[in-house]
C-alpha cells in the first residue's frame, strides 16, 4: 500500500485479556518502530526492528509486551494480561534503509482497557 | 540521552498572523531534528527536518524552522497562519549515531478566523 497500515484502529479489551496489534509497513522499508502515545503526551519509543531482527526492545514497559516481525515485513505487537495503564495509542512507523530519513507513521491503534 | 522540550502546551494566533512553535533539545552528540504534525485521529505527518547545512529549513505547507546550535533550539515558524494549520505539533530529535526519535510532549496550535 501507499502508507503504513495499522489494525485494528480501535480495540477495547477487558483487563486481563491479551491483545494483538498489527502493522503493515511501506513495502521495502527496512526499519520498523513501535511507539506508545498516552493521552496528551508525545510518542514514547517501545521497540525497533531492522528487517526481521529486533535490535532494541528497551522501551517495552514490561514482559507482558512482545513484538515480532518474522519475515521482515508485517509486525505484530502483543500485550498479554492487559492492564488499565496499557490504554494508549500504539503507533507503528517505518523507514527505508539510511540514517537521515524521517519516519513514516501509521494512524495508530487506540487501545482502551476497561 | 536525548530529550526535547516544548515549553508551550498551547499557541493561539489569528489567521494571517505569524506562527511560532518553540522547541529546545538535548543530545550528547550532533542532532537530527524533525517536526511532525498530528490531526485528530490521524497519524503523525512529517513536516520538515534538519540534518546538516543551512540553519533555515523549509518544509511542507509553508512551514520553516531555524536550527540554532548555541541555543539548542529548533523553532517552527510560518509567516502567515491558516485556520487549517490548527493541529498538534511535535518536535523530535535523534543523535546522529542513534536511530530512536525522542519526541516532545506536543504543542496544540489553534488558528482563529
Amino acid at each position: 500500500g501507499a502508507g503504513v497500515s495499522q489494525s485494528p484502529r480501535y480495540k477495547v479489551a477487558k483487563r486481563g485479556q491479551d491483545v494483538a496489534l498489527r502493522c503493515d509497513p511501506i513495502s521495502g522499508h527496512v526499519s520498523l518502530f513501535w511507539y506508545q502515545q498516552a493521552l496528551g503526551q508525545g510518542p514514547e519509543f517501545l521497540t525497533y526492528f531492522q528487517n526481521e531482527a529486533q535490535l532494541d526492545k528497551s522501551g517495552l514497559p514490561s514482559d507482558r509486551f512482545f513484538a515480532e516481525r518474522p519475515e521482515g515485513s508485517v509486525s505484530t505487537l502483543k500485550i498479554q494480561r492487559t492492564q488499565q495503564e496499557d490504554s494508549a495509542v500504539y503507533l507503528c512507523a517505518s523507514a527505508p534503509r539510511g540514517d537521515t530519513g524521517e519516519l513514516f507513521f501509521g494512524e495508530g491503534s487506540r487501545l482502551t482497557v476497561l | 540521552a536525548q530529550s526535547v522540550a516544548q515549553p508551550e502546551d498551547q499557541v493561539n494566533v489569528a489567521e494571517g498572523n505569524p506562527l511560532t512553535v518553540k522547541c529546545t533539545y538535548s543530545v550528547s552528540g550532533n542532532p537530527y531534528l524533525f517536526w511532525y504534525v498530528q490531526y485528530p485521529n490521524r497519524g503523525l505527518q512529517f513536516l520538515l527536518k534538519y540534518i546538516t547545512g543551512d540553519n533555515l529549513v523549509k518544509g511542507s505547507y509553508g512551514f520553516e524552522a531555524e536550527f540554532n546550535k548555541s541555543q539548542t533550539s529548533f523553532h517552527l515558524k510560518k509567516p502567515s497562519a491558516l485556520v487549517s494549520d490548527s493541529a498538534l505539533y511535535f518536535c523530535a530529535v535523534r543523535d546522529i549515531n542513534d536511530y530512536k526519535l525522542s519526541f516532545g510532549a506536543g504543542t496544540t496550535v489553534t488558528v482563529r478566523a
